[in-house]
């Protein structure tokens, strides 16, 4: 199985902060690479695939980047909304495999 | 817009299996790939097995051959199936989309708590 490996595992941080996440894969996964937003209590929500793509509707505060087997999520400016926990999945190979978690608190 | 609802037992009995639905609105359960995906309390996702419209079966070896994935195309459902449940399966069980031409989760189901106890 390919491991996806997040740090921090967690952050404190305050609105308006620049905050980065980052995601790596045990092997190669060119960019077959997608990021999820989690509230508490609700399902993942998509918010980057294809490594930096955004999607439709997902402010432009959020960005990805990165390829092969280091990837980033970034949020440029941290809005009240933004506390939540962040994911990193790949899709390269089956089993598609989750990264741990970022979970982004109030500082 | 399409929408996806588990629906199931909330609590299940050691050693039987557990038996969940989801049901697809607002789209055809055709031509797409389906799959499930569950979370146990306090922690990360896990990825269970997708199946195509057309019937193909894909399931995550960690849970061997316990997993079947179905599809009811005339009910616009698909359903899973996990055998020889063990407290280990309690978990938030997620159906979703995936869509194959962008590699990516798009629509979800709100999620179901399935807890395995006597």
């Amino acid at each position: 199985d390919i491991q996806m490996t997040q740090s921090p595992s967690s952050l404190s941080a305050s609105v308006g902060d620049r905050v980065t996440i980052t995601c790596r894969a045990s092997q190669s996964i060119t960019t077959y690479l997608t990021w999820y937003q989690q509230r508490p209590g609700k399902a993942p929500n998509l918010l980057i695939y294809a490594a930096s793509s955004l999607q439709s509707g997902v402010p432009s505060r959020f960005s990805g980047s990165g390829s092969g087997t280091d990837f980033t999520l970034t949020i440029s400016s941290l809005q009240p909304e933004d506390f939540a926990t962040y994911y990193c999945q790949q899709s390269h190979r089956t089993p598609w495999t989750f990264g741990q978690g970022t979970k982004v608190e109030v500082k | 817009q399409v929408q996806l609802q588990e629906s199931g037992p909330g609590l299940v009995k050691p050693s039987e299996t557990l038996s969940l639905t989801c049901t697809v609105s607002g789209g055809s359960i055709s031509g797409n790939y389906w799959s499930w995906i569950r979370q146990p309390p306090g922690k990360g996702l896990e990825w269970i097995g997708y199946m195509y419209y057309g019937g193909g079966t894909t399931s995550n070896p960690s849970l061997k051959s316990r997993v079947t994935i179905s599809i009811d195309t005339s009910k616009n459902q698909f359903s899973l199936k996990v055998s020889s449940v063990t407290a280990a399966d309690t978990a938030v069980y997620y159906c979703a989309r995936y869509d194959y031409s962008y590699y990516l989760f798009d629509y979800w189901g709100q999620g179901t708590l399935v807890t395995v106890s006597s």
